[in-house]
């Protein structure tokens, strides 16, 4: 089963408005992170969360993540219509190993 | 460009049959993943193999074989194939095998099953 579950499955926004997305994941992780991607292309990893880290910005992105409740959310500002992919988030178990992604995010973003 | 290469990008063939798809990892990682994606199941994770040695294991079907070679490259074999095997094979290399580094991916084969 999948480690990492995202929310919502789908999400349409209008350019300049700020898009979260959540995951939730189900056991001890070392680390989570975002990946984004285009349509049938590679994913590109974005963003990597420790687990004993909060929060982390990287530009217009801004991850939280709160392992009491096992969940983390990506935070796009002023989306623009680039934006628009599939985003991901994967997990690492306690050994930095099997990397499990969760089904993803669709966001389109609305010019 | 994230400097993983894998070939073919696509691949058009019959149920039963044979393929390899193949990735070249990029220079320096040590690390090698195979991940399947099809429209209904998202991104299934099938094996890792560090420095040649298997290291870690998914859901890989038992028609399915992997291994990585001293050269760091990998090949992913699927034998007797099934229409339901048609999907985006990607494969993704990292640095080591135990930290947090993030994995590369490369643009994937497209396997269709006819």
């Amino acid at each position: 089963s999948q480690q990492g579950e995202e929310d919502p499955q789908a999400l349409s926004i209008q350019e300049g408005e700020n898009a979260t997305m959540n995951c939730s994941y189900k056991t001890s992780i070392n680390n989570l992170q975002w990946y984004r991607q285009n349509s049938g292309r590679g994913l590109v990893h974005l963003i990597l969360i420790r687990s004993n880290e909060r929060e982390k910005h990287s530009g217009r992105l801004r991850v939280t993540l709160d392992t009491s409740k096992k969940s983390s959310s990506l935070l796009i500002t002023a989306s623009r219509a680039a934006d628009t992919a599939s985003y991901f988030c994967a997990t690492a178990d306690n050994y930095g190993q099997n990397f499990v992604f969760g089904p993803g995010t669709r966001l389109s973003v609305l010019p | 460009d994230s400097g993983v290469t894998q070939t073919p990008k696509h691949l058009i063939t019959a149920t039963g049959q044979r393929v390899t798809l193949r990735c070249s990892p990029r220079s320096g990682d040590l690390s090698v993943y195979w991940y399947q994606q099809s429209l209904d199941q998202g991104l299934q994770f099938l094996i890792q193999y560090y420095n040649g040695e298997e290291r870690a294991k998914g859901n890989i079907l038992e028609r399915f074989s992997a291994q990585q070679f001293p050269d760091l490259h990998s090949e992913l074999n699927l034998s007797s194939l099934e229409l339901g095997d048609s999907a985006l094979y990607f494969c993704a290399s990292s640095p080591r095998s135990v930290d947090s580094s993030p994995l590369h991916f490369g643009n994937g084969t497209r396997l269709t099953v006819t």
